[in-house]
């Protein structure tokens, strides 16, 4: 089976970089999505990675090691408007291979 | 294009009464989604469909039916609801893109009340 983990929440100052993190242990799996949800909102996706390594899209930048069966997202020059819940995401290989998320970090950006 | 869209937007619910929510997407995507999110719970699949005529059950199906009804219609029914069915459902759907890549694209959401 697959198992995301996240911190639940995060609380940052605004200006500032914040890191999300995702560990997991899964058999197999093609990439890493992330998914951000505003309070009262639908998920949105943000970013994908297929390989090892940094991919940067704006102010967020998302990393996996497969090797160490680890990955976060970054978020940059943080705004208020970044406060919301962001949900690691993994789509197995075999099995059924729908999107598995994460439980979600819940990000507080404070003045 | 509209994207994912469902109906109803709220719905409160007596135990025992029945509901359908519907779902409908206008990006030709063939594959549909139910979700539940419930709080500090994250997503949980309750069906899915991968393409017009084909459902299949996800991690939380007990309770609930679905029917796709053609490529662009979706639905979840109740069909006798209990309050342990109390949450935020999300319909979506998906396209798959090169390098494995699954881009889900979700509807607004119901909140259903089961008193």
């Amino acid at each position: 089976g697959q198992s995301l983990e996240q911190p639940s929440e995060v609380t940052a100052v605004e200006g500032a970089i914040v890191q999300i993190n995702c560990t997991y242990q899964t058999s197999g799996f093609y990439g890493l999505s992330w998914y951000q949800q505003h309070d009262g909102g639908a998920p949105t996706f943000l970013s994908y990675n297929a390989l090892d390594g940094l991919e940067e899209t704006g102010r967020f930048s998302s990393f996996l090691s497969r090797s160490d069966s680890y990955g976060y997202l970054l978020l940059q020059e943080l705004q208020m408007k970044d406060s919301a819940s962001y949900f690691c995401a993994v789509r197995p290989q075999t099995g059924a291979n729908n999107l598995f998320f994460g439980t979600g970090t819940r990000l507080t950006v404070i003045p | 294009n509209a994207g994912v869209t469902q109906t109803p937007k709220f719905q409160v619910l007596k135990t025992g009464q029945s509901m359908t929510l519907q779902c409908a997407q206008d990006m030709n995507h063939n594959s549909m989604y139910w979700y539940r999110q419930d709080p500090g719970m994250g997503l949980r699949l309750i069906y899915y469909s991968a393409s017009e005529g084909t459902t299949d059950k996800g991690e939380v199906p007990n309770g609930y039916n679905v029917s796709r009804l053609n490529k662009r219609e979706f639905s979840l029914r109740l069909e006798s609801a209990a309050p342990s069915q109390t949450s935020v459902y999300f319909c979506a759907s998906s396209e798959v893109q090169g390098a494995g890549q699954e881009t889900q694209y979700f509807g607004p959401g119901t909140r259903l009340l089961v008193l």
